[in-house]
């Protein structure tokens, strides 16, 4: 079965750390690319970091760089998310996300996409004293 | 940096057609991509690319753009279409390949 299941996630005091972990299973986890997102209780969508399928090519969101790692391990299946100095503002629900991308060229000029298509369920992080 | 707006809640008759909006400069030049979140779910990708349904989406869902909009319709809508929409597309600055909008709340009345 094609899956991510997130695990790691639980309750922290503030300026502590946690690791979180993705498995991966039922596809070729070293030919995509990579995203964690998060959803703070009540809240949006919004995206926390990025890795490339080599591992080589990384990005944060402003709110979490310098604080947050992500990295991976394709022998492992896995990928996985460092996640220290935490702040009551990191509470919510921690996705790992499939990438895929493509481009729909007509007249001359490309126009590219990305889009996940394949989330876990997610694991909960708690920031609290 | 980029930022994609979307309005907050939208309502729609059962069985009518309605259009969710996501608006963004980085929208000119990238195609998003749209989610459906169920209370206590996962996203869900029901959109992406010029207007591409994932295998298992109803072709109830299309998508389109123009400018700076992307949208997302559901023609006929269904009482299981309640759901929060998300758009995604790529923001414009190369340290934040990705965003989000803030999300639709749509009800099917």
């Amino acid at each position: 079965e094609v899956q991510l299941v997130e695990s790691g996630g639980g309750l922290v005091q503030p300026g502590g750390s946690l690791r979180l972990s993705c498995a991966a299973s039922g596809f070729t986890f070293s030919s995509y690319e990579m995203n964690w997102v998060r959803q703070a209780p009540g809240k949006g969508l919004e995206w926390v970091s990025y890795i490339s399928s080599s591992g080589s090519t990384i990005y944060y969101a402003d709110s979490v760089k310098g604080r947050f790692t992500i990295s991976r391990d394709n022998a492992k299946n896995s990928l996985y998310l460092l996640m220290n100095s935490l702040r009551a503002e990191d509470t919510g629900v921690y996705y790992c996300a499939r990438e895929g991308s493509g481009g729909y060229c007509s007249g001359g000029r490309c126009t590219h996409y990305w889009y996940f298509d394949l989330w876990g369920r997610g694991t909960l992080v708690t920031v609290s004293s | 940096s980029s930022e994609l707006t979307q309005d907050p809640a939208v309502s729609v008759a059962l069985g009518q057609t309605v259009r969710i909006t996501c608006q963004g400069d980085s929208l000119r030049n990238y195609y998003a991509s749209w989610y459906q979140q169920k209370p206590g779910q996962a996203p869900v990708l029901v959109i992406y690319g010029k207007n591409n349904r994932p295998s298992g989406i109803p072709d109830r869902f299309s998508g389109s753009s123009s400018g700076n909009t992307a949208s997302l319709t559901i023609t006929g809508a269904q009482a299981e279409d309640e759901a929060d929409y998300y758009c995604n597309s790529r923001d414009s600055s190369a340290d934040h390949p990705r965003v989000f909008g803030g999300g639709t709340k749509l009800t099917v009345l």
